[in-house]
């Protein structure tokens, strides 16, 4: 079956370190995006990517970083210069070319401080 | 600036039918979406409006009026699974990136 694998599931952090979160897809899709989300707020766009060693920062960048070596895969690093980074993070891919395409969601990493 | 408005928290009863609305504020539009998702799970893509007027598809419907930057999802025949939230997106241009609204959290009650 096609989709988006995020792992893992739960992550916890310490202080002072940096974290990657995993983002695979098998949808064929182009474009990859990483959102956080916090309760009672919307989606909000981390980075994007619209093409293998290609990327561009969100409107939340600042303390994370992405790499798109590979266009099944778009890990997100969470550094330490992120002093708030307790939140559901969701991994979405889409097509280009049409505006009418959904983004398709992995199932999330919920990550917490130590 | 970008702005996108949902009610907080609806409640409703099993069989019965809910109209969650969205406006918007953007410098674009391209499209809107609405997604459903469940407490802890990932959102689920539900329907998509560009033009103006009424999209059914089963038990959801969703509707679009542009001039007045307005869009609703209308659930009928309520059922305990459709508990969930409700997210209202925007793509504003070409980009294919979207701008979120926080959600309307459905309860649905017996």
């Amino acid at each position: 079956d096609g989709g988006i694998t995020q792992s893992p599931k739960y992550l916890f952090r310490k202080e002072g370190q940096n974290v990657t979160l995993s983002c695979e897809q098998n949808l064929n899709h182009d474009a990859m995006y990483w959102y956080r989300q916090d309760p009672g707020q919307g989606l909000r766009l981390i980075y994007y990517s619209q093409i293998v060693n290609d990327f561009q920062k969100g409107d939340i960048a600042e303390g994370y970083s992405v790499s798109r070596e590979k266009k099944e895969s778009f890990p997100l690093t969470v550094t330490s210069a992120q002093k708030n980074p307790t939140a559901f993070y969701l991994c979405a891919s889409s097509t280009q070319g049409y505006s009418n395409q959904p983004q398709h969601f992995g199932d999330g990493t919920r990550l917490s401080i130590l | 600036g970008q702005n996108i408005d949902q009610p907080t928290e609806m409640t409703a009863t099993e069989g019965a039918i809910v109209q969650i609305n969205c406006t918007y504020q953007t410098s674009g539009f391209n499209g809107l979406f609405w997604y459903q998702q469940h407490a802890g799970e990932a959102p689920t893509f539900l329907s998509y409006n560009v033009l103006d007027g009424l999209e059914e598809k089963g038990r959801f419907s969703s509707f679009l009026s542009r001039s007045k930057g307005y869009s609703y999802l209308l659930l009928k025949e309520l059922q305990m699974k459709d508990s969930a939230s409700y997210l209202c997106a925007v793509r504003e241009d070409s980009n294919y990136q979207l701008i979120w609204g926080a959600g309307t959290k459905l309860i649905i009650k017996p």
